[in-house]
């Protein structure tokens, strides 16, 4: 199982530009997210999807759009970036290891908004 | 009061010495609660997990304390390995988790 995969690794975007990072995950988890961590901030949820076809806000998701047509992929778009958008992007699916709820995160995507 | 909030650290401590970290939450009808390890620019993996009163895995043990509403982080015997942040998340409802901004620890030599 690769787990969940991130694409691109490393973006830089100028102001306006839109662009879509790309999560997949192949264990068949139905529950995903996508977060962004900030220096001081922590983790904060922009997006999540308790299935194919259902998705919801979390703390931070404006300027983001999110859809999960598949069970597999779950991507998140910047619609008209901006600096503040500067960040770490970390995708998640969670399941069940034996007893325990875990998230699994993916590698994460650096992004740079000039 | 922030939902869920952790000491920033660092801290500093030599190998082989015990750490402690707490970790406060402001939601009383939390039932689980994590420990997530985060290496400098990789994701955070699950470390520990807590449904009652405590939990042990080897030179870690996380115990929970409802009626003050905080988790703890026990690391005995540190290593140079166990240098990290150590991020404590608590569930907000069904389908949320809510991260601490993390603990930095440094094993020193």
């Amino acid at each position: 199982n690769a787990g969940v995969t991130q694409t691109p690794k490393f973006q830089v975007l100028k102001t306006g530009q839109s662009m879509t990072l790309q999560c997949a995950q192949d264990m068949n988890h139905e529950y995903m997210s996508w977060y962004r961590q900030d220096p001081g901030m922590g983790l904060r949820l922009i997006h999540y999807s308790v299935g194919a076809g259902i998705t919801d806000q979390g703390e931070v998701p404006n300027g983001y759009n999110v859809s999960r047509s598949t069970t597999e992929d779950f991507p998140l778009r910047l619609l008209s970036a901006a600096p503040s958008q500067t960040s770490v992007y970390f995708c998640a699916s969670r399941g069940y290891e034996g007893p325990t709820d875990t998230q699994y995160f993916g590698p994460g995507t650096r992004l740079t908004v000039l | 009061r922030k939902e869920v909030e952790q000491d920033p650290g660092p801290f500093n401590v030599p190998e082989g010495a015990t750490v402690a970290f707490n970790c406060t939450y402001s939601n009383s009808a939390s039932q689980s609660f994590f420990w997530y390890r985060q290496d400098c620019r990789k994701e955070p993996k699950l470390l520990m997990s807590v449904y009652s009163s405590g939990n042990e895995d080897g030179r870690f043990t996380a115990q929970l304390n409802r009626a003050s509403q905080y988790i703890s982080l026990l690391i005995r015997d540190s290593k140079l390995s166990d240098s990290a942040t150590y991020l404590c998340v608590v569930p907000s409802g069904t389908y949320k988790y809510i991260f601490g901004t993390g603990t930095r620890l440094k094993v020193l030599a």
